[in-house]
């Protein structure tokens, strides 16, 4: 079975400090993880993936197969970085996206 | 390309009615998902579709719900009768059947049942 854990509902964070936004997976196979953002108004997409292994907005996740956690870092939060965001896993071989319950960044001015 | 497209954008109902909620994919693509999102639970898997084709089910809640893809341009989610509970936003989504290939999302429909 595929699971994703974001343990944070709600995180607010100071202009220009470091984010990190938590995510965990359950999976037995190799998975294949993403960050998906939704800003106030617009629809979900796609942020970063980590086969990509590139920095998008300045966010990086690394996958740590040890404890399986796909954290999104940034190292200097930005007031256009508030906005919803989502771990996804998909299975190897197959297409069927699970996504964690999501948390909701807002960074204080 | 327009995206994905939804409709309607805001549904409001009476607890009792059929709601039926629609979605045009990005043209070319042959997957197609529906999701629910709730601020409890997140984003749901409820169903999805490969080449019109219904892969898995498995998280469609409760036989009141029903979804159908007539074409690879249009398919439709309905609830009947609908339920106070099943109040949230309705996501659409496609994509390119391929390994590891990202969802193209929709604008989402609100629904509303009172």
């Amino acid at each position: 079975a595929q699971r994703v854990t974001q343990p944070e509902k709600l995180l607010s964070v100071f202009k220009g400090a470091p984010v990190e936004l938590k995510c965990n997976y359950s999976y037995s196979g190799s998975p294949e993880l993403f960050w998906y953002v939704q800003y106030s108004r617009q629809r979900l997409q796609l942020l970063l993936r980590h086969i990509s292994r590139e920095s998008i907005k300045g966010f990086t996740a690394d996958l740590n197969k040890g404890e399986t956690s796909f954290h999104l870092k940034k190292p200097f939060a930005q007031e256009e970085d508030s906005a919803m965001y989502y771990c996804a896993l998909m299975g190897f071989g197959n297409e069927k996206l699970t996504f964690g319950t999501g948390t909701r960044l807002t960074i204080i001015p | 390309d327009a995206g994905v497209i939804q409709s309607p954008r805001h549904e409001v109902t009476e607890m009792g009615q059929e709601v039926t909620l629609r979605c045009k994919p990005i043209s070319g693509h042959n997957s197609l998902f529906w999701y629910r999102q709730t601020m409890m639970r997140g984003l749901e898997l409820l169903i999805y579709f490969n080449n019109n084709v219904p892969i898995d089910d498995s998280g469609m809640p409760e036989d009141r719900f029903s979804a159908k893809m007539p074409n690879a341009s249009f398919s439709t989610l309905k609830i009947q009768p609908s339920e106070p509970r099943d109040s949230a936003v309705y996501f659409c989504a496609s994509s390119d059947f391929g390994l590891n290939s990202p969802l193209h999302f929709g604008n989402g429909t609100r629904l509303t049942v009172t």
